[in-house]
């Protein structure tokens, strides 16, 4: 079946280094992805929708310039983590929709970024 | 998005069925209703979908009455590997659609 495949899985950095975690849809083409964050015990936060070949869309609270989101192509996503600190610790996790529109997707195996 | 609302924890023992429910009182016309499966430090994983009436599949059977504004998530005979946070997701699959996570359900599956 189809799969979504994250990578790094476990990171750590020092503080303002920049990290980028890798999104790629193995056996099927996603014209968008989303990007979550997900703090210890609990609930999945959207972040942002990548698109591709387009800029991406980011929530409310999200910083564009902190969070750096490319969708070159319909396989794969990346979400660049600039200038990193502490508080940017957490588990990221990105998914592709089954097919548009379909509220059944794939995701990632996740990216723990622990920045000291 | 319709908003929904999960029991934040529930306990069972193996070989038992459990039953999560959710509300979603202010679901709409074109929402389908999505339950996702989430361990520890991983992704979360498709478990169903419906939109009315009940879905089985292999590993659950998803209960929708008349007026949708609830599902029922069953989990027939469950395992200590069934310990896992789940989501009960409301959305349209006309268009595109983001998926909005709730709190979940914290299933706790002791011996």
């Amino acid at each position: 079946g189809a799969v979504v495949s994250q990578h790094p899985s476990r990171v750590i950095c020092k503080s303002g280094t920049s990290v980028k975690i890798e999104c790629r849809s193995l056996d099927f083409q996603a014209t968008t992805m989303f990007w979550y964050r997900q703090f210890p015990k609990k609930s999945l936060m959207l972040m942002a929708t990548s698109n591709e070949g387009s800029k991406a869309t980011y929530e409310q609270g999200v910083e564009k310039d902190k969070f750096l989101i490319n969708h070159a192509s319909l396989t794969l996503s990346t979400l660049t983590v600039t200038s990193a600190h502490p508080e940017d610790s957490s588990f990221y996790i990105c998914s592709a929709p089954k097919s548009t529109g379909m509220t059944e997707a794939f995701f990632g195996q996740g990216t723990r970024l622990t920045v000291v | 998005l319709a908003k929904t609302t999960q029991p934040i924890s529930m306990d069972s023992y193996e070989g038992q069925e459990v039953n999560i429910t959710c509300s979603h009182n202010n679901i709409a016309t074109n929402d389908y209703i999505t339950w996702y499966q989430q361990f520890p430090s991983q992704g979360p994983r498709f478990i169903i979908q419906g939109y009315k009436t009940k879905v089985t599949n292999e590993v659950a059977s998803l209960f929708i009455p008349a007026d949708r504004k609830s599902s029922t998530l069953s989990l027939p005979r469950v395992s200590l590997s069934d310990t896992a946070v789940y989501y009960c997701l409301v959305g349209t699959n006309s268009g595109y659609s983001t998926l909005t996570f709730g709190k979940g359900t914290m299933l706790l599956v002791s011996p």
